[in-house]
């Protein structure tokens, strides 16, 4: 079982909708949780990053973790064709742990 | 600017000619990693560097060099490349140990003929 675990998509939606990209997580150790954003063509970069449980929002976007289910969540409020773009759950514990990564599609 | 840099952004080569991709961060990072990333795979690290003269392997280290002399530079060598080598190439760097926040660089894409 891989460390991280995430839904390839491709996901669609259209604009303005509230989109939810997931990940599951295999070792009850890990603490940090991170959300990198890659462009196409461009390297990732990093969106958002909670500690332990709880929600973190920033903007439109809220980062949340379910520690008791091992379970990673991003939201997308409003969602914007900008918002286009591969989503990478990620954990770090002595190395970072990436999932595959979920492809999103926001079309006008 | 702070941030990581790669050369050469793309690359075509054949099988068997050495090859080396630089690159150079400039935020004074002490951790320094290669990936690879391919479709349907995702982010695979290669090798990865605590500090200098201090490297380990990564994930899908076959077939890969790397050398850590200065704080700045971290080189990826392809010795004798394949084409099971052609992918896309990140180099990333951190100053946290707690490795949240990773800089990446804009990517070298690879193709081996």
């Amino acid at each position: 079982q891989k460390e991280v675990e995430q839904d390839p998509g491709p996901l669609s939606v259209p604009e303005g909708a509230i989109v939810s990209l997931n990940c599951t997580y295999s070792n009850s150790a890990f603490q940090y949780f991170m959300w990198y954003r890659q462009y196409s063509r461009k390297g990732p970069e990093l969106l958002m990053y909670t500690y332990s449980s709880g929600n973190k929002e920033d903007g439109r976007f809220t980062a949340q973790v379910d520690k008791s289910s091992k379970y990673i969540s991003l939201f997308i409020r409003d969602s914007q064709p900008s918002d286009s773009a591969t989503y990478l759950c990620a954990t770090p514990l002595g190395r970072l742990y990436f999932g595959r990564g979920t492809q999103l599609t926001v079309w006008p | 600017e702070a941030q990581v840099t790669q050369n050469p952004r793309y690359l075509i080569t054949v099988t068997g000619k050495k090859l080396t991709v630089t690159c150079s961060q400039n935020m004074n990072h002490e951790y320094m990693s290669w990936y690879r990333q391919d479709p349907g795979l995702g982010l695979r690290q290669i090798y990865y560097s605590m500090n200098v003269e201090v490297t380990d392997k990564g994930d899908v280290p076959e077939g890969y060099k790397v050398s850590r002399k200065e704080k700045r530079n971290f080189p990826l060598i392809l010795e004798s490349p394949s084409p099971n080598q052609t992918s896309l190439y990140f180099c990333a760097s951190s100053g946290q140990h707690t490795l949240t926040f990773l800089t990446f660089g804009a990517g070298s894409r690879l193709t081996v003929l």
